[in-house]
């Protein structure tokens, strides 16, 4: 069945790295396109980051710029998050989704992982 | 950048009444970017509703969802008992590209 599978969170102190992977299966993983979203203790969500099908387009939202780093092998059915100088406001849930090209109508995020944690504390 | 607002913040009803849940949005969306989701405790969030009223597969007709321009609505007909949860919009942004999600409205049990 589709489904995607997160890993790699972790315990971080402030100022390391993290490296988040998420498994694909059950669909043409490289036809679509895959988003990272977390989600803070008792928080609501927040969209972090952004990939296109071929890797060839790639979006951050401001909080995470010139830290996190999205990437994609469509060979092995994996998007990746490259978390460097981690704050502590970095702690949350990190869930992958996709969702459709732009072009085919892909203004929304119709399945997601279950999600993995990233605690940031020194 | 747009920003999205959820009303009310916390909506507290009872099994078998109406629920309507208010998404605002600071300028003009289209209603193709307007998309709503469902989270329940421990749980990832859940696609509900997508360009404003189309219901995604498997979700019952008791939820719909409507709107246009800066106002859309999120209407459950007749609260189920597992309907109890956080509801979220969401709307995509075309340039640059990306998603925003509203604070949420957690309906709960009166």
């Amino acid at each position: 069945q589709v489904q995607l599978v997160e890993s790699g969170g972790g315990l971080v102190k402030p100022g390391g790295s993290l490296r988040l992977s998420c498994a694909a299966s059950g669909f043409t993983f490289s036809d679509y396109y895959m988003s990272w979203i977390r989600q803070a203790p008792g928080k609501g969500l927040e969209w972090v980051s952004y990939i296109s099908s071929s890797s060839s387009y790639t979006n951050y939202a401001d909080s995470v710029k010139g830290r996190f780093t999205i990437s994609r092998d469509n060979a092995k059915n994996s998007l990746y998050l490259q978390m460097n100088s981690l704050r502590a406001e970095d702690t949350a849930v990190y869930y992958c989704a996709r969702s459709r090209q732009p072009v085919h109508g892909g203004y929304y995020m119709d399945v997601w992982g279950k999600g993995t944690t990233v605690t940031v504390s020194s | 950048e747009i920003v999205l607002t959820q009303s009310p913040g916390t909506l507290s009803l009872s099994p078998g009444e109406r629920a309507t849940l208010s998404c605002r949005a600071s300028q003009s969306v289209s209603s193709s970017y307007l998309a709503w989701y469902q989270q329940k405790p421990g749980q990832a969030p859940r696609l509900l509703i997508y360009g404003a009223s189309s219901r995604a597969t498997g979700i019952p007709d008791r939820f719909s969802g409507s709107g246009s321009g800066t106002d859309f609505t999120l209407t459950i007909s007749r609260l189920e008992p597992e309907d109890f949860a956080v509801y979220y919009c969401q709307q995509y942004g075309s340039s640059p590209r990306g998603f925003t999600f509203g604070p949420g409205t957690k309906v709960d049990i009166k």
